[in-house]
């Protein structure tokens, strides 16, 4: 039931792009994506909800393909704060809250 | 920005110990979780909490945790009899509007 984060672990400079992918085996409700810094709690990003969309802010963009049950988050032109652990989230078939989150993808952005 | 404050923020506890996690949630909020994260690996869900009673919980929620919400606004983690491997970040989460906030965690460490 857990969802398989691809990468598990990036490194760029600054202003590379990245992409992380998040895939289920279930069909979703909704997906959260989460920064984490070490030692501190989950940022939370956005959320997608079922129905695909695609949201962002910033440079920080994330797509959902409901019909693959997986999501993709887009980092563009990274910059060194985005450094951390990316965490999906994942709402299994209705509007709970509870979440089962990936194994997270490390992204480390030197200069 | 509202937030949800979690106490103590550490707590060194011996094994076997009797220990109780302390959440504030947003005020509004109806939905209250708890997650764990042992040191390097993912948030894991332990229970949700919805009109005063468990809606859902994980295996890992096994007779030794129970939660509560005691006056109306705190909601408690208890751990009747703590073991080793109970040492993890426990965040407290609150949900509305397909929004999900953490908080700040407590670092439990059971020696």
């Amino acid at each position: 039931q857990q969802p398989v984060q691809s990468p598990q672990a990036v490194i760029l400079r600054e202003g590379e792009d990245a992409v992380i992918n998040c895939s289920s085996s279930k069909a979703l409700y909704s997906v959260h994506w989460y920064r984490q810094k070490h030692g501190e709690a989950p940022v939370f990003l956005m959320i997608l909800l079922k129905g695909g969309e695609q949201k962002g802010h910033d440079k920080i963009s994330a797509s959902f393909n409901e019909k693959k049950q997986q999501s993709s988050l887009y980092l563009t032109a990274s910059q060194l704060s985005y450094s951390g652990t990316y965490f999906c989230g994942t709402e299994v078939g209705v509007n709970t809250g509870k979440l089962i989150f990936g194994q997270g993808t490390t992204l480390q952005v030197k200069p | 920005e509202p937030e949800v404050t979690q106490t103590p923020s550490h707590q060194v506890t011996q094994m076997g110990q009797e220990v109780i996690l302390r959440c504030v949630p947003i005020s509004n909020h109806l939905y209250f979780y708890w997650y764990r994260q042992i040191l390097g690996q993912k948030v894991e869900f332990l229970v949700s909490f919805y009109n005063n009673e468990i809606s859902e919980k994980s295996e890992i929620f096994d007779d030794q945790f129970s939660v509560e919400r005691p006056d109306g606004s705190n909601f408690t983690l208890k751990i009747r009899s703590t073991k080793l491997e109970d040492s993890a970040m426990y965040f407290c989460a609150t949900y509305m509007n397909t929004e999900a906030f953490f908080g700040q965690g407590t670092r439990l460490t059971v020696v």
